[in-house]
């Protein structure tokens, strides 16, 4: 298993440009989780998904972020205008149906370094 | 979202064991006792978990109190590969989410 994609592994960004980062779950993995880690902040859970539709996204900053699970395999994370304070590694993660996810955690991603200048 | 309180930071001797605590005096009946670390410039790892009893796997131990407030994981022998940010999460019943602290940075000294 190749475990959870993430793409691109690093974007820089002029401020105001749109900015999509990709997630490729692991198959068979039903929810799937965006965080947000910075040095001043730590690790912030932005959104997740359970079978492709959002359950919390209370910790999604503002408007300019949005994400989308169109289907079980990609999701994506946008961000529109990008500013320089979203600069910040990006990470994805995804765990197998219900109580199995008890027992097995949570599979992260290897994370996209985003730069807005 | 249920509160974990753990030492900013930590050292170790390689070869040594580790006892790395975390208080969780607000855990209540159904939640989850997670731990997860980081290694430099990768994403989270899952380490273990447990409810109530102590819990083994290749990784790690983990030792939970008998009221549950609070747990220590235990590395038996630290190795360099063991430097790491450790992060003790619970995760409240019913709800699949994790919310990360700021977690203990673990040192091994060679």
């Amino acid at each position: 298993d190749a475990g959870v994609i993430q793409s691109p592994r690093h974007e820089v960004t002029e401020m105001g440009q749109e900015v999509t980062l990709r997630c490729k779950p692991i198959s068979g993995h039903n929810s799937l989780f965006w965080y947000r880690q910075t040095m001043m902040r730590g690790l912030e859970l932005l959104i997740y998904f359970n079978n492709n539709v959002p359950i919390d996204d209370s910790g999604m900053p503002e408007d300019r972020f949005s994400a989308k699970m169109p289907n079980a395999s990609f999701s994506t994370l946008k961000i529109q205008p990008s500013e320089p304070r979203d600069s910040a590694v990006y990470f994805c993660a995804s765990s197998p149906p219900g109580q199995n996810a008890r027992f097995y955690g949570y599979t992260f991603g290897s994370g996209t370094r985003l730069t807005v200048v | 979202d249920a509160k974990t309180t753990q030492p900013n930071s930590m050292e170790s001797n390689e070869e040594e064991p580790v006892h790395l605590p975390c208080n969780h005096s607000t855990i209540s009946g159904t939640d989850y006792i997670h731990w997860y670390r980081q290694l430099p410039s990768q994403g989270p790892e899952y380490v273990i978990h447990g409810l109530t009893s102590n819990v083994n796997n290749r990784m790690a131990s983990l030792a939970i109190a008998e009221d549950r407030k609070s747990s220590t994981l235990i590395l038996h022998r630290a190795t360099l590969r063991d430097a790491a940010v450790y992060y003790c999460i619970l995760q409240q019943g019913g709800s699949e989410k994790l919310v990360f602290g700021k977690g203990t940075k673990l040192t091994v000294n060679p």
